[in-house]
C-alpha cells in the first residue's frame, strides 16, 4: 500500500498570505495525485488532479505541482473561504489512499 | 448538474448488515466509474471501494474486502454498497463519489454522505 503523508498537520496563515501544503507518497505515483478541500459538515471538493490540473470552477489562486513522490498545493492570496482541511490522494496504484489532511486555519 | 444522493445509513449493531444506495443524476451514469469513500468521526478520508462503469471490475480496501460488496444498476442510475459483518470501526459518514473520467481514479462530484453508526 502506498502511504501518503501530508505536512504540516495544521497551518496558521493570515488572509492575503500564501499557504504551501506538502504531500509525500511512499513510492512514485508519477503525476497521479489529487487535492481536495473539505469544510466542516461538507463533502470534499476536488481542487487539483494530475498533480497540477485545476478542476472545473477552481480559482487560479490554487495551484499544484510535483511528480514522483513529492507534491505541493499552493494557495496564494488566501481568502476567508479557503480556511478548511485539505487532503491529497494518490491514484497511482490500488488501493487508493488519502493523506491525513492539513488544516489551514487563521 | 450532477447530483448524488446517498441513503440507507442507520444505527446498527456489530455483526449486522446494511445496504447503502446512491442515486445519481445529471450525467451518463453508465459511463463513469463510481466510488465509496468514508470518514470516521473527526478523522480523515478513507477510500472504501470502486466499480467500473460496466460493473465488470470492482476494487476494495483491505479493511472491507470480503465483508463489503459494491454494485450498480445502470438502468436505475444507482450505486450500492452491501455491508456485512459490520464492526465498530466501520462507523463513519459514507460518501459516494463520481470518478471524473474513464480511467480516472479521482472524484469530481460527491454526495452529501450518509451516516452509519455501528455500536452495541
Amino acid at each position: 500500500e502506498i502511504v501518503v503523508t501530508q505536512s504540516p498537520a495544521t497551518l496558521s496563515v493570515s488572509p492575503g498570505e500564501t499557504a504551501t501544503l506538502s504531500c509525500r507518497t511512499s513510492q512514485s505515483v508519477r503525476i497521479h495525485l489529487s487535492w481536495y478541500q473539505q469544510k466542516p459538515g461538507q463533502a470534499p471538493r476536488l481542487l487539483i488532479y494530475g498533480a497540477s490540473s485545476r478542476a472545473t470552477g477552481v480559482p487560479a489562486r490554487f495551484s499544484g505541482s510535483g511528480s514522483g513522490t513529492e507534491f505541493t498545493l499552493t494557495i496564494t492570496s488566501l481568502q476567508s473561504e479557503d480556511f478548511a482541511v485539505y487532503y491529497c490522494q494518490q491514484s497511482g496504484d490500488w488501493p487508493l489512499t488519502f493523506g491525513g489532511g492539513t488544516k489551514v486555519e487563521i | 448538474e450532477v447530483q448524488l444522493l446517498e441513503s440507507g445509513g442507520h444505527f446498527i449493531h456489530p455483526g449486522e448488515s446494511l445496504r447503502l444506495s446512491c442515486s445519481a443524476s445529471g450525467f451518463t451514469f453508465a459511463a463513469n466509474a463510481m466510488t465509496w469513500v468514508r470518514q470516521a468521526p473527526g478523522k480523515g478520508l478513507e477510500w472504501v471501494s470502486s466499480i467500473t462503469g460496466s460493473g465488470d471490475d470492482t476494487y476494495y480496501a483491505d479493511s472491507v474486502r470480503g465483508r463489503f460488496t459494491i454494485s450498480r444498476d445502470n438502468s436505475r442510475s444507482t450505486l450500492y454498497l452491501q455491508m456485512n459483518s459490520l464492526r465498530a470501526g466501520d462507523t463513519a459518514v459514507y460518501y459516494c463519489a463520481k470518478n471524473r473520467c474513464i480511467g480516472c481514479n479521482h472524484f469530481d462530484s460527491w454526495g452529501q454522505g450518509t451516516v452509519v453508526t455501528v455500536s452495541s
